[in-house]
């Protein structure tokens, strides 16, 4: 059975931490994604990975970093919380028919 | 870049059919999607359309015309258990959405009254 985890369902940081969010995924997949999810605003893509050690920026990828050092698992960096940053934040992993399995989600909150 | 439109909300009648839009603009057309998403919950895979035409799967539908820029998501015989956000999302060989990531519309939400 697929399966994508992630490491914190819910987090509460200050403004200015440092905040990883890390997942993880037991299917083999080369991409992983990073998504960030707002009342209004729908998904939208922050970082993706297409293979270890290499990252792309998606649309918004501005405050966030992300880190590939092994293959089934995909980090978001926070380098300095802001508010602004409050969010549900999901992972998803791809097949080789293009869908995306996505994670249960971390909702952080950022005061 | 992209643009996709889906309406905000739906209401429907359990046991009965419902019809979710979806349109989009886009410079590189690579497939659309469709998500569902329970409340507190992650996306799950409803369906794909690369070509033209309708791909049905037991109650769920999709329906794609990439000349209109237009899909549908069509659901019968309706559940409780569909009240949900349907999402649809466009893959493109653009920038926007990375290059093999997917943008997203804003999700549609589905309220089942009995």
């Amino acid at each position: 059975d697929v399966k994508v985890t992630q490491s914190s369902r819910y987090l509460v940081k200050r403004t200015g931490e440092k905040v990883f969010l890390e997942c993880v995924q037991d299917m083999d997949h080369e991409n992983m994604f990073w998504y960030r999810q707002d009342p209004g605003l729908g998904l939208r893509l922050i970082y993706f990975s297409y293979d270890v050690k290499m990252k792309e920026k998606g649309d918004i990828p501005e405050g966030y970093s992300v880190s590939r050092e092994k293959k089934e698992r995909f980090s978001l960096i926070l380098e300095s919380a802001s508010t602004n940053q409050t969010s549900m934040y999901l992972c998803a992993s791809r097949s080789s028919k293009y869908e995306q399995y996505f994670g249960p989600g971390t909702r952080l909150t950022v005061t | 870049g992209q643009n996709i439109d889906q309406p905000t909300e739906m209401t429907a009648t359990e046991g009965a059919i419902v019809q979710i839009n979806c349109t989009y603009q886009t410079s590189g057309f690579n497939g659309l999607f469709w998500y569902q998403q329970h409340a507190g919950e992650a996306p799950t895979f409803l369906s794909y359309n690369v070509l033209d035409g309708l791909e049905e799967k037991g109650r769920f539908s999709s329906f794609l015309s990439r000349s209109k820029g237009y899909s549908y998501l069509l659901l019968k015989e309706l559940q409780m258990k569909d009240s949900a956000s349907y999402l649809c999302a466009v893959r493109d060989q653009g920038s926007g959405g990375g290059a093999d990531g997917l943008t997203f519309g804003k999700g549609t939400h589905l309220i089942i009254q009995p």
